[in-house]
């Protein structure tokens, strides 16, 4: 099983709904991510979460909300879709033990808002 | 501040070719550097790292070598080969703080 996943893998919907995005971790990592990829700009990150009771904001977080549920479980939130957030977001996880913090990423969810 | 530049793509190779994909950054004192891979339709995955100064990473064919002096790290790999393609992206984090990403290249070889 996947280390990392994301539900839903793809999703369509329609400006001014308001849909979530899971992710859930099974590395036992304190450390989770949300970051969007468009096309030319690479990965931005939106939100971050160094630990359950913790909630930093990214690069590009206005539109966007997050939950940390417990330390597996890292939501995104879209509060009123709109079109120019169509993109591919990946959630990531992290471990700051050892050297060289490597971060493991999910499959990514496609969205598409009409 | 911190950030990272990448070689603009998209780069088209012949199998058994050469690659260089540069990749050069912007820190405070020495980052950890990173090169991940996008395959088609995957999240992406880490291919090697280098945690200081003339570290050189390695992993399936490929190298990078951190230069402090030059600020780079340049990814490189002797053969390449079909299931090479993919995208590629160089990235830098330092300790206990977030991760900052090239904008990725994408690399097709073609038999």
């Amino acid at each position: 099983d996947a280390d990392v996943t994301q539900t839903p893998r793809n999703r369509i919907t329609k400006t001014g709904k308001r849909i979530m995005l899971e992710c859930s971790q099974t590395k036992g990592h304190d450390r989770m991510y949300w970051y969007r990829q468009d096309p030319g700009l690479g990965l931005r990150l939106i939100y971050y979460s160094f630990d359950v009771k913790d909630i930093n904001k990214g690069e590009i977080s206005d539109g966007y909300s997050v939950s940390r549920q417990a330390q597996a479980k890292f939501s995104l939130s879209l509060e009123s879709a709109i079109p120019n957030q169509t993109a591919l977001y990946f959630c990531a996880t992290s471990d700051p033990t050892g050297t060289g913090e490597t971060q493991y990423f999910g499959p990514g969810t496609r969205l598409l808002v009409l | 501040g911190n950030s990272v530049t990448q070689m603009e793509g998209p780069v088209t190779l012949s199998e058994e070719a050469f690659l260089t994909i540069n990749c050069t950054y912007t820190a405070t004192g020495y980052p950890s550097l990173f090169w991940y891979v996008q395959y088609p339709g995957e999240g992406l995955q880490l291919l090697l790292k280098a945690t200081k100064a003339d570290d050189k990473g390695s992993n399936k064919g490929f190298e990078a070598t951190y230069r402090k002096e030059t600020t780079s790290f340049h990814l490189e790999k002797g053969s390449v080969q079909v299931s090479d393609s993919a995208v590629y992206f160089c990235a830098l984090t330092h300790p206990g703080n977030q991760f900052y990403f090239g904008t990725g290249t994408s690399l097709t070889v073609i038999p």
